[in-house]
């Protein structure tokens, strides 16, 4: 168990529909990351925020958005679905402060989205 | 061409043989390199860290850097049944990480 913690385990929706995926990062870590891994594909890197701002961006569509809230856990909003994004989101967390940046980053069991 | 490049694989070998599982890379900021071992689509599981070229070891597992050559491996010495899975390198620096497509391994009884 890495003490990440992502709900819910899987989530079945209609095409045009928003969802929420909900993560709770380690205790004390203060960075969190999202992921989508596709089918046979490799983890794509979403977005990382840390202490609650946004830190880094990838390849995040702009149906997408996400958020840190003050009690550090994150929320990922998935907009107007398409069969396309049906995948495993996964989300990680690292501890960072001021002077220490740690790489090592912790996955949650990851949110099954299947979108029809 | 993509910043981190992973032999594909699949890769199957016989029980107690040793693996070699290798990468590539080409951003000269990568300065930290993980291993991962994720097993049918669960989340990945951190297996070595390193960030210094040179051997790291643990246990059966031993991550191999070579900064110059932009060069990781991941050997696992007597391999079990256990140790099928698809292995993850990821690369970190100047504030990215930035995962390989991952090879697939089966260990044969």
């Amino acid at each position: 168990d890495s003490g990440v913690t992502q709900t819910p385990k899987h989530l079945i929706t209609a095409t045009g529909q928003r969802v929420t995926l909900r993560c709770s990062p380690r205790s004390g870590d203060l960075s969190v990351y999202w992921y989508q891994q596709s089918l046979d594909q490799g983890l794509q890197f979403l977005i990382q925020y840390y202490n609650g701002e946004e830190r880094a961006k990838g390849n995040i569509l702009e149906r997408f958005s996400a958020q840190q809230f003050p009690d550090l856990h994150s929320e990922l909003n998935l907009s107007s679905l398409e069969l396309g994004d049906s995948a495993l989101y996964f989300c990680a967390s690292s501890y960072n402060s001021g002077t220490v940046n740690s790489y090592e980053q912790y996955f949650g069991p990851g949110t099954r989205l299947t979108v029809t | 061409q993509k910043e981190v490049e992973q032999d594909p694989g699949p890769l199957s070998v016989p029980e107690g043989a040793i693996v070699s599982l290798n990468c590539t890379y080409s951003n000269s900021a990568f300065q930290y390199f993980m291993w991962y071992r994720q097993y049918s689509r669960k989340g990945p599981e951190l297996l070595m860290y390193t960030y210094s070229s040179g051997n790291k070891e643990d246990g059966r597992f031993t991550a191999q850097v070579d900064k110059s050559s932009k060069y990781i491996s991941l050997f696992i010495r007597d391999s079990q049944p256990s140790d099928s899975a698809t292995y993850l390198c990821a690369m970190s620096g100047a504030g990215k990480s930035t995962f390989g497509d991952g090879t697939t391994l089966t260990v044969k009884p």
